[in-house]
Order: structure tokens, then C-alpha cells, then sequence
């Protein structure tokens, strides 16, 4: 069945870049999607790439698709304390919308 | 519009009692999703809605669950009877367009 995963944590230093990866096993995803959520709250969609794109870039935010391998990743640029949540990565699977999302990384920017 | 609005934010109730969770989608959405969140199991789909009609509900855990979408503006979740196991975050989202809104979610307590 499809199944996305991801490492479950990251520790950055402020300033740096942050790359999070993901990787799928549904080749008939359409598209492919990062969201964000901070401590109490829901999730926030940040970005997504349609299958047929191998990259787009949005800001600070680089998102990077390889389907040959499955791989999806999100870089941050200049990576900020702000930036410190936890990350999902999630496809779309069938015609019906559903989302399959990953584990999440939590992602941890130090000083 | 306002996105996702769920109700209440906070819940807390004793164990045996019926609980509703109540979500107001975006006006003009495609689907209605509700999601259990947790730390030890993360991000699980419950079930989900098109055109106020459950889709795929196999995610809900037990009998105990149950999910109606009366109409496009209004869709509950409710848990009877309740247990401590159902504390979790439940979220309800949407998506319009290949997009994924979520609501910022109701945190029950079940003592």
C-alpha cells in the first residue's frame, strides 16, 4: 500500500539551511505537498510541486522532486528560529483527494 | 473567508460520555476530512466526505465513532461513549483544488 516516510528529526543551526527529506511509494501521485505545524496548533500547507515538476522555489523554500527515486525534499534557506516545527510531507494517492502524509520531522533550529 | 472553523477548541469530559466535535467547512470545498492526531500514532485519517457523502471511513476505529455531513456547510465527529484512549487532537480539513486547508483543531481530554 502507499506509505510516506520521514526522518523524525532535525537540528539546524540558525542561519544555516535545512533539508528535509521524504520519500513515497505511490508512482501515480499527482501531487506532492509540505506542511508545517507549530506547538498547538493545526497544519499549515507551505508548499507543493505537481508530479511533473522536478523543482520549485518559493522564497526561502526549495522543493525538489526526484520520481524516479520517490524523493521529495523541502530546503530552507537561511533557516530561522521561527522555522523550528514539525514538517509533513504528504501525496495525493488516488482520484479522490486523499492525502497520505508522513510521520513528520521535527525540526529544531539552535542559536 | 475564515477556513476551517471547528468547535470547541478545548473539550474535556470523563470517560462514558458522548462527545461532538463539530467542523465548518470552507464554503465551496471538494472534500471534508477529519484526522486524529497524536503523539504515539501521529496523523491518522478518520474518514472522509465528497459531495456530504462518506467516502472511505475506514480509518475510524471503532464503532464507537461516527461521522455524519448533514450538508456542504456542516460536518460532525462524535465519540460515544467515550475513553481515556480518544484523547487526541482531531482536525477537520478541506481541500478546494488540490489544496489541503486545515482547521486548527479540537483538543480532547477524556479522564
Amino acid at each position: 500500500g502507499e506509505d510516506v516516510e520521514q526522518s523524525l528529526f532535525l537540528s539546524v543551526r540558525e542561519g544555516d539551511s535545512s533539508v528535509i527529506n521524504c520519500t513515497y511509494t505511490d508512482s501515480s501521485s499527482t501531487y506532492l505537498y509540505w506542511y508545517k505545524q507549530e506547538p498547538g496548533a493545526g497544519l499549515q500547507l507551505l508548499t507543493y510541486i505537481f508530479s511533473n515538476m522536478d523543482m520549485k522555489q518559493d522564497q526561502r523554500l526549495t522543493v525538489l522532486l526526484n520520481k524516479k527515486d520517490k524523493h521529495l525534499s523541502l530546503r530552507i534557506a537561511d533557516t530561522q528560529t521561527g522555522d523550528s516545527a514539525i514538517y509533513f510531507c504528504a501525496e495525493v494517492t488516488d482520484s479522490w483527494g486523499k492525502f497520505q502524509f508522513g510521520a513528520g520531522t521535527q525540526v529544531v533550529v539552535t542559536p | 473567508d475564515a477556513g476551517v472553523i471547528q468547535s470547541p477548541r478545548h473539550e474535556v469530559t470523563e470517560m462514558g460520555q458522548e462527545v461532538t466535535l463539530r467542523c465548518k467547512p470552507i464554503s465551496g470545498h471538494d472534500y471534508l476530512f477529519w484526522y486524529r492526531q497524536t503523539m504515539m500514532r501521529g496523523l491518522e485519517l478518520l474518514i472522509y466526505f465528497n459531495n456530504n457523502v462518506p467516502i472511505d471511513d475506514s480509518g475510524m476505529p471503532e464503532d464507537r465513532f461516527s461521522a455524519k455531513m448533514p450538508n456542504a456547510s456542516f460536518s460532525t465527529l462524535k465519540i460515544q461513549p467515550s475513553e481515556p484512549r480518544d484523547s487526541a487532537v482531531y482536525f477537520c480539513a478541506n481541500t478546494i483544488g488540490g489544496e489541503q486547508f486545515f482547521g486548527p483543531g479540537t483538543r480532547l481530554t477524556v479522564l
